[in-house]
This record gives C-alpha cells, sequence and structure tokens, in this order.
C-alpha cells in the first residue's frame, strides 16, 4: 500500500522557519517526482515545489522562490520542504504527493501556522 | 505561468442530476489536465488525468474532456458520495502546475 506520511508542521512567528518531511512506502520512491502542495484555511490548492527524481531538478511557486527549499534523500525514501522567513500568508496544510503532474497519491497533510 | 479559470464556483444540485463543472486554461495545455475530489478535511483523491483518462476505481458516471484551453468534468448521474469540492490542475512542464479555484457541488 502506498503511503506518505508528512511530519513536522506547527506553529511558528512571523519570520520563522519550519522543516517539514515526507516519509513515503509501498512504492519505488527513487523513481517517482515528488512535490509539495498547500491549502490555506477554507481556500483552494496551490502548488508550491516539485523535486526530480535524483533530486537534480526543483521547480517552485512564485510567492515561495528564494524562502523555500525542496530536497529528498532517496536511501530514506523520504522528501523534505525547509521553510525559512515564513509569512501569515504561508499557514496552510501542506500535503506532500507524489508526481510532478497530475498526482495519484497524497499524504494526510500537516498544519502549518504562521502567527505572533 | 499558466492560469486555470474554474466555473461555477459553486454548483447546487440534487441527487440524479448531470453535472458539469469548465475548466479554461490561459494558454493551450494540450491534454495535461487533471481532475481532483475533495471531501472536507480529507486530502484531494485523483479522479481524471490527460483529461479524459478514468482513474482506477473511479465510478464510470465520471468523465472528463477536452483540449488545448477548454475543458469539462461531467457527471452524469450525481450520487449522495459526490457532494465535494472539485479541482482542476494543469501539468504541461514540470517547472509550473496550476490549480483552478475549485467548484463546490453542494444539494
Amino acid at each position: 500500500e502506498v503511503q506518505l506520511v508528512e511530519s513536522g508542521g506547527g506553529l511558528v512567528q512571523p519570520g520563522g522557519s519550519l522543516r517539514l518531511s515526507c516519509a513515503a512506502s509501498g512504492f519505488t520512491f527513487s523513481t517517482y517526482w515528488m512535490s509539495w502542495v498547500r491549502q490555506a484555511p477554507g481556500k483552494g490548492l496551490e502548488w508550491v515545489a516539485n523535486i526530480k527524481q535524483d533530486g537534480s531538478e526543483t521547480y517552485y511557486v512564485d510567492s515561495v522562490k528564494g524562502r523555500f527549499t525542496i530536497s529528498r534523500d532517496n536511501a530514506q525514501n523520504s522528501v523534505y520542504l525547509q521553510m525559512n522567513s515564513l509569512r501569515a500568508e504561508d499557514t496552510a496544510v501542506y500535503f506532500c504527493t507524489r508526481g510532478g503532474n497530475y498526482r495519484r497519491c497524497w499524504g494526510q497533510g500537516t498544519l502549518v501556522t504562521v502567527s505572533s | 505561468d499558466i492560469q486555470m479559470t474554474q466555473s461555477p464556483s459553486t454548483l447546487s444540485a440534487s441527487v440524479g442530476d448531470r453535472v458539469t463543472i469548465t475548466c479554461r486554461a490561459s494558454q493551450s495545455i494540450s491534454s495535461c489536465l487533471a481532475w481532483y475530489q475533495q471531501k472536507p478535511g480529507k486530502a484531494p483523491t485523483l479522479l481524471i488525468y490527460k483529461a479524459s483518462t478514468l482513474e482506477s476505481g473511479v465510478p464510470s458516471r465520471f468523465s472528463g474532456s477536452g483540449s488545448g484551453t477548454e475543458f469539462t468534468l461531467t457527471i452524469s448521474s450525481l450520487q449522495p458520495d459526490d457532494f465535494a469540492t472539485y479541482y482542476c490542475q494543469q501539468y504541461n512542464g514540470y517547472s509550473s502546475v496550476t490549480f483552478g479555484g475549485g467548484t463546490k457541488v453542494e444539494i
């Protein structure tokens, strides 16, 4: 069974940092693009970042460029999202997803709240 | 960046109704379009990809059509389990992915 389990969310002050993790199982992790998608409370879905199978290519939505970094560890079957200089508008549930195009598999999400 | 305009934003319907949701892309995306269903407090689930390919396990009352800039998701006979929010998503390249604003299907 394919599973994606996110962790690392929580409450952080504006300007702070947080690192999200996603542990994958049930599939050959190293053969898939991975990505993060977020959803602000009561709002729609927003793609955040993609990472290629070997980590050689990464892409971001404009609003997080220069602040967020996506990375992966294929030996640990994990993908990460390092979030720096957090803003109130980054408050959202962050989903880890499998695939860089359409997303067949999603984690349950982890909530990030940016507030003083 | 490619913008995705989804309509309507809210749709009131009854069990048994035929429902159509439209998604328009700001430029051609060929058939690089997916549709998702999301229920409150849950992660989205994939319904359709490549504009018209039904994901395994998804009921056949769901169908997708279109190419280029205009796409539709149709539910042929709305069931109680179908009341949810639906999103389109374009994936014309790995460097930029965009979701539509969503359509809430309610009673």
